[in-house]
């Protein structure tokens, strides 16, 4: 079975923080994303990632950057944390043309 | 850019009833699928259906597809209290490289 890791469940940071937010998927998948969901708004694509070291942005990269090292490894970097990136931020990976496989998300709170 | 939209945005049902959602969207796709979130989980991808079907069933899932009128409808029978969840529908978007997902459809099921 398929699994999809995010490292904290929730998280609270400090205007003007640094913050990573780490995802680990076990099944070898070429491609993983990073999407965030607020009340409303649905899911938002931030970046996604073909595979190792490459990066592409989605709809909503501004104040976020990413990190593919690995290919089982995708982080996502808040480069200077802002009270609008408080979110539920999800994780998701795939094999390429299949079904995404999502994490249980990283509710991060910016106070 | 949101590429489906799902209708209701909320439905409320008992025990034993059908629910059935619906999905617009707005450019072609070679393939639509659904995707359901438990209440602070992660998404969990449900049925694929490709551009050149009009049905599909899973167990207690039916889903259709209009490309002429740019639909889907996802329709759970003899619903149960566990189907409570978020639903969502989604495509591809213009590049092909990243699933474009819509506002979802919050189902309770009352027992």
């Amino acid at each position: 079975d398929v699994k999809v890791t995010q490292s904290s469940r929730y998280l609270v940071k400090r205007t003007g923080e640094k913050v990573f937010l780490e995802c680990v998927q076990d099944m070898d998948h070429e491609n993983m994303f990073w999407y965030r969901q607020d009340p409303g708004l649905g899911l938002r694509l931030i970046y996604f990632s073909y595979d190792v070291k490459m990066k592409e942005k989605g709809d909503i990269p501004e104040g976020y950057s990413v990190s593919r090292e690995k290919k089982e490894r995708f982080s996502l970097i808040l480069e200077s944390a802002s009270t609008n990136q408080t979110s539920m931020y999800l994780c998701a990976s795939r094999r390429v043309n299949s079904p995404l496989h999502f994490g249980n998300g990283t509710r991060l709170t910016v106070t | 850019s949101q590429q489906g939209e799902e209708d209701p945005q909320a439905l409320s049902i008992q025990e034993g009833e059908n629910a059935t959602m619906n999905c617009s969207y707005k450019t072609s796709i070679n393939n639509l699928q659904w995707y359901r979130q438990n209440s602070g989980r992660g998404l969990v991808h449900l049925i694929l259906i490709r551009s050149n079907e009009r049905e599909k069933h899973s167990g207690r899932l039916r889903v259709t597809l209009d490309t002429s009128k740019k639909s889907s409808s996802l329709l759970i029978t003899a619903s149960r209290a566990a189907d409570t969840a978020s639903y969502f529908c989604a495509t591809l978007n213009q590049a092909g490289t990243a699933l474009i997902f819509g506002k979802g459809t919050t189902l309770s099921v009352s027992s």
